[in-house]
């Protein structure tokens, strides 16, 4: 079965502007969460969809957001983006909830934010 | 609050040895715990996960993990390593909600 998508691969922003990631998950996976890695942060837990509604949420600020749509698909959108955003941004589908059931993971999307 | 902690950045071994990548939890309740791996230019893949039953857990790629609730310990093992085993190694605990709260990483590195 076809695995996580994640679009786009690599992105350059220049400080300011916004960016929309989207996430393809697993046919069938209602759980869609998102995720940033830097070198010296790891993995910070940014948010988790459920069936259309925002489950969990990790503590970053307001410019960051996102949702989720009715086929599962997700999309994360960074607002007046700063220097400290550029990160790889993996999404992860699961069936229930990455806490729950097995996560499968996008090869991510790598943002620089010049 | 719940945490997870990988004490070593970076584990060397030669092939053919056991390799060992320690991790220590704080969480309250009963731990559901989870091991990942993640190759160069790509995401996380999953490789075992304790929720209940057995101490030692067997997952992918021959990697197994022994569950220790007095020493709040999951460490991941393996009897052999191979030079294909090197990568950047993820422990996680699952959190309050269900989400999980990953460890900083072991970069685990083979050498033949």
């Amino acid at each position: 079965k076809a695995g996580v998508t994640q679009t786009p691969r690599y992105l350059i922003k220049t400080r300011g502007q916004q960016v929309t990631l989207s996430c393809s998950p697993i046919s069938g996976h209602r759980s869609v969460s998102w995720y940033q890695q830097t070198p010296g942060q790891g993995l910070q837990f940014l948010f988790e969809y459920f069936s259309e509604t925002q489950r969990n949420k990790g503590n970053f600020p307001g410019r960051f957001s996102g949702r989720q749509f009715s086929n599962s698909r997700s999309e994360m959108n960074v607002s007046t983006l700063e220097l400290g955003d550029s990160a790889l941004y993996l999404c992860a589908s699961s069936l229930e909830g990455l806490g729950i059931t097995e996560a499968f993971f996008g090869q991510g999307t790598r943002l620089t934010v010049v | 609050a719940q945490s997870v902690a990988q004490p070593e950045d970076q584990v060397n071994v030669a092939e053919g040895n056991p390799l060992t990548v320690k991790c220590t939890y704080s969480v309250s309740g009963n731990p559901y715990l989870f091991w990942y791996v993640q190759y160069p230019n790509r995401g996380l893949q999953f490789l075992l996960k304790y929720i209940t039953g057995d101490n030692l857990v067997k997952g992918s790629y021959g990697f197994e993990a022994e569950f220790n609730k007095s020493q709040t310990s999951f460490h991941l093992k393996k009897p052999s390593a191979l030079v294909s085993d090197s990568a950047l190694y993820f422990c996680a605990v699952r959190a309050q909600g269900g989400k999980l709260i990953f460890g900083q990483g072991t970069e685990l590195s083979v050498k033949p």
